[in-house]
This record gives C-alpha cells, sequence and structure tokens, in this order.
C-alpha cells in the first residue's frame, strides 16, 4: 500500500463550489504539506503543518484553507472554487532526521478542474 | 529570499545519450540541495541530494555535485534509457542554522523525452 495516499485522485467540479481533498500517511510523520502545480510554473506551497497543532500559511494560501485532524491526515480545502485553481494538488510528509536533509514524500496527486 | 532556477525544457534525447539539466540557486547560509522526478502520472520522488559543499548525490546512474563556488547543483547522466522520461526538479531547503527555512523551494521542473 502506498504510504501516502490522496482522495479523489481527480475531480472536476463548477465555479462556486466547496471541495476537500483529503490526504492520509502512513509513514509515522508529523510534517504535511499541500503543493499546486501549473505547467511552466513548478510546484508552489500552499500551506504546511509540522504538527497536529501547527499551521501554517505557504507562499499561495489565499482562496485555501486546511484542516489537519489527526497526526495522519491533512485536508485541503477550497470554500468557492475559482477557475484558475485548476491545477494538480499534491500532499507531501516529511520527518526531519535532525541531519537538515528532510526529504519530502509525495503523495501520487489529485487532478482539479473547475469549470 | 531563495530561489532556484533551472534550464527551461523540453529537452529530447535519444537513447544512451548523455544528459546535463542545469540548476542553479540563490540562498543565504548552507542549503540542502535536492533534485525530484516526476514520472509521467506519478507524484515526485526524490532521486539525489546534498547537503553541503563539494557532495556529490547519486542514484539509478544520476549524478550533481553540490558547487558552492558557482551555486549550482547540475544533474547528469552518461546514458540516458527510455524510462528515464520524466520531469526533473531541483530544489533547496534552506539552512536551519543560519536560520534559513524549512521549507522546500522547487525549480519549474524540466521535461525529458528520450526516445529510442
Amino acid at each position: 500500500d502506498a504510504d501516502v495516499t490522496q482522495t479523489p485522485r481527480n475531480r472536476i467540479t463548477k465555479t462556486g463550489k466547496r471541495i476537500m481533498l483529503e490526504c492520509s500517511q502512513t509513514k509515522g510523520h508529523d510534517r504535511m504539506y499541500w503543493y499546486r502545480q501549473d505547467p511552466g510554473l513548478g510546484l508552489r506551497l500552499i500551506y504546511y503543518s509540522f504538527d497536529v497543532k501547527d499551521i501554517n500559511k505557504g507562499e499561495i494560501s489565499d482562496g485555501y484553507s486546511v484542516s489537519r485532524q489527526a497526526q495522519a491526515k491533512f485536508s485541503l480545502s477550497l470554500e468557492s472554487a475559482i477557475p484558475n485553481q485548476t491545477a494538480l494538488y499534491f500532499c507531501a510528509t516529511s520527518d526531519p532526521s535532525g541531519k537538515g536533509t528532510d526529504t519530502q514524500y509525495f503523495g501520487p496527486g489529485t487532478r482539479l478542474t473547475v469549470l | 529570499g531563495n530561489s532556484v532556477t533551472q534550464m527551461e525544457g523540453p529537452v529530447t534525447l535519444s537513447e544512451e545519450a548523455f544528459l546535463t539539466i542545469n540548476c542553479t540557486y540563490t540562498a543565504t547560509g548552507y542549503p540542502s540541495l535536492f533534485w525530484y522526478v516526476q514520472y509521467p502520472g506519478e507524484g515526485l520522488q526524490l532521486l539525489l541530494k546534498a547537503t553541503k559543499a563539494d557532495d556529490k548525490g547519486s542514484n539509478k546512474g544520476f549524478e550533481a555535485t553540490y558547487r558552492k563556488e558557482t551555486t549550482s547543483f547540475h544533474l547528469e547522466k552518461g546514458s540516458v534509457q527510455v524510462s528515464d522520461s520524466a520531469v526533473y526538479f531541483c530544489a533547496l531547503r534552506g539552512g536551519i542554522s543560519q536560520g534559513g527555512s524549512e521549507k522546500l523551494v522547487f525549480g519549474k521542473g524540466t521535461k525529458l523525452t528520450v526516445n529510442p
């Protein structure tokens, strides 16, 4: 089984709808992240959480919110979806080893289309 | 702030050709550097990393050397295969002890296509 799972894998929705993307991990990591990927722009950080009580905005948090329900679960919500939120969304986890490398492990992605 | 610049693609090569994907960075302190690879339809996975100057990361025939004097971390492979077709991302994580961010900063990605 995959260590980092995302649901749904694909979603088509309409402008103005509320959407929730879910991420679960079995790696036991404290740190979790949400990114979006757009062609030619690479990955941009939306939100990140270093533990259940810690939530931080990334570089493009406007229009998004998150919830860290448990160590293993981190959900991303679009309160009122708009077409320019059409993108590929990735969840990632990491576990700082104390060695300063902090490798991130990515889920398979959710392709979201907002019409 | 920290940033990563990598060569624009797409890059198209024939099997067994030599590959170089350039990556340069701007950062305070002593960042850790990474190459991630994204195969079609999948998430990113770590390919290799280096945590200090002159370190060489290597994996699956790929190599990259952390060059502080040129602020570069170029990815190389001597003989590419069709299965290497993917998007490659250079990334940086700032040095904590120098007050750097614990977050990864990614380049825009370079798409590699290897033809048989």
